[in-house]
């Protein structure tokens, strides 16, 4: 299957900081992109649905100006948790697909820790 | 809004058992349905992909099937192995706004040699 990476695996913040996830489809192109985040023991919550060269589409109750994502190119979409808190802490998970109906790859995952 | 339920949430059987994994969805107006697996700490590996038109789809130990309009979906895992303990997440992909996945809560399974 077709491979999609993130960078960092694992982060440590200090609160107020930001930090920024990338998410990369590595052999082939991704018009659309997808970030989730899970909580411990908990499921993965989709947090907005990206296409590349627009704006990104947020799931109600996530905060958009909080969590800033661009997806300038295919194959690439970063995700930016701007002034981080301890309740940001999080696994967040990215996801990439060629088109609507394809097959959605999803990445290692980012374990986020704000102190 | 699309509900996924997963049933039961944890499951702990001697190694060898058949089990089956339980998922249902409220909305039916589903693309595709897919069961993945996640070990602690770790990403999501697909285990086994049913496109809406389709009502099972089997690889190695592994048998998926699916009822759409009950809203069903059932993971056979034959002859359990250790090496099977692992979170298994169904996942639903909808039929509009991107065609995202909506996710269960999970079955933690727990093989015992």
């Amino acid at each position: 299957g077709a491979v999609v990476s993130q960078h960092p695996s694992r982060v440590i913040c200090k609160s107020g900081t930001s930090v920024k996830i990338e998410c990369r489809s590595l052999d082939f192109q991704a018009t659309t992109m997808f970030w989730y985040r899970q909580f411990p023991k908990q499921s993965l919550m989709l947090m907005a649905t990206s296409n590349e060269g627009s704006k990104a589409t947020y799931e109600q109750g996530v905060e958009k100006d909080k969590f800033l994502i661009n997806h300038a190119s295919l194959t690439l979409s970063t995700l930016t948790v701007t002034s981080a808190h301890p309740e940001d802490s999080s696994f967040y998970i990215c996801s990439a697909q060629e088109g609507p109906q394809y097959e959605q790859y999803f990445g290692p995952g980012t374990r986020l820790t704000v102190t | 809004k699309q509900e996924v339920t997963q049933i039961p949430a944890a499951l702990s059987v001697p190694e060898g058992e058949n089990l089956v994994l339980n998922c249902s969805f409220t909305d039916s107006a589903i693309y595709n349905l897919q069961w993945f697996r996640q070990d602690p700490g770790k990403g999501l590996t697909s285990l086994l992909l049913i496109q809406s038109s389709q009502r099972e789809q089997t690889s190695g130990r592994l048998n998926a099937s699916l009822d759409k309009s009950s809203g069903r979906s059932t993971l056979y895992i034959a002859a359990s192995q250790p090496g099977d303990s692992a979170t298994y997440l169904c996942a639903v992909r909808r039929e509009y706004s991107g065609y995202a996945l909506n996710f269960g809560k999970g079955t933690s399974l727990l093989v015992t040699p």
